[in-house]
């Protein structure tokens, strides 16, 4: 079946660092990627998606490119800030019927002064 | 403009107990979710609807029901409640297809 696997956190950076948060994923077919955000409290919100091969997905400085060779879907942003910190899902939709949402695990960012 | 509204925001439970989850959208989705969240391992499938009257089984299914009787409106059910079900619950909705999904706040449900 489809899954998605992202790298573990937490991850701690100061502000104004370079973020990286990896993800790959295993699917049949052609799915769509999504990045979403959830902040202390809160539901997900959607941060970016791409729906096929080589779209890059951006909002909010955060950026992420489809890479079907390597079947990646990495979440990068140049400039991080503290109201960045929360908890950070890719996740992918299966096209199929019920358009149903795969998760990774999650991964936690702090950011400090 | 609400969204999904997800009632009741908390809830504890004894074991054996039962009660009804419910989701809200006011968006005219055609498609609504419920999510387990639990630490370390994301958001599971419970169950989900394609559509008012239809239902089908997720990822973990097990101990649940779910009814969707009217299109904006998406019930979770839990008969016989177990320390296991303690979780983080999330309603979501979407227009299908490669829309993306709008969440809930989600209940905190502890079964003691």
């Amino acid at each position: 079946g489809d899954s998605v696997t992202q790298m573990e956190g937490p991850v701690t950076l100061s502000e104004e660092a370079f973020l990286t948060i990896n993800c790959t994923y295993t699917a049949t077919g052609y799915p769509s990627l999504f990045w979403y955000v959830q902040y202390p409290g809160e539901g997900l919100q959607l941060l970016l998606k791409a729906t096929k091969a080589d779209d890059k997905g951006s909002n909010k400085g955060f950026e992420a490119t489809y890479r079907k060779e390597t079947t990646s879907f990495h979440l990068e942003k140049g400039s991080v800030q503290v109201s960045d910190s929360a908890v950070y899902f890719c996740a992918l939709s299966d096209r199929g019927g019920g358009n149903k949402l795969t998760f990774g695990t999650g991964t936690q960012l702090k950011v400090e002064l | 403009n609400a969204g999904v509204t997800q009632t009741p925001k908390f809830r504890v439970l004894k074991t054996g107990q039962s009660m009804t989850l419910l989701c809200a959208q006011d968006m005219n989705h055609e498609y609504m979710y419920w999510y387990r969240q639990d630490p370390g391992m994301g958001l599971r499938l419970i169950h989900y609807s394609v559509g008012e009257g239809t239902t089908a089984k997720g990822e973990v299914p097990d101990g649940y029901n779910v009814s969707r009787l009217k299109k904006q409106n998406f019930l979770l059910g839990l008969e016989s409640a177990a320390p296991s079900q303690t979780s983080v619950y999330f309603c979501a909705s979407s227009t299908g297809g490669n829309t993306e999904a709008f969440f809930g706040q989600g209940t905190r449900l502890t079964v003691v």
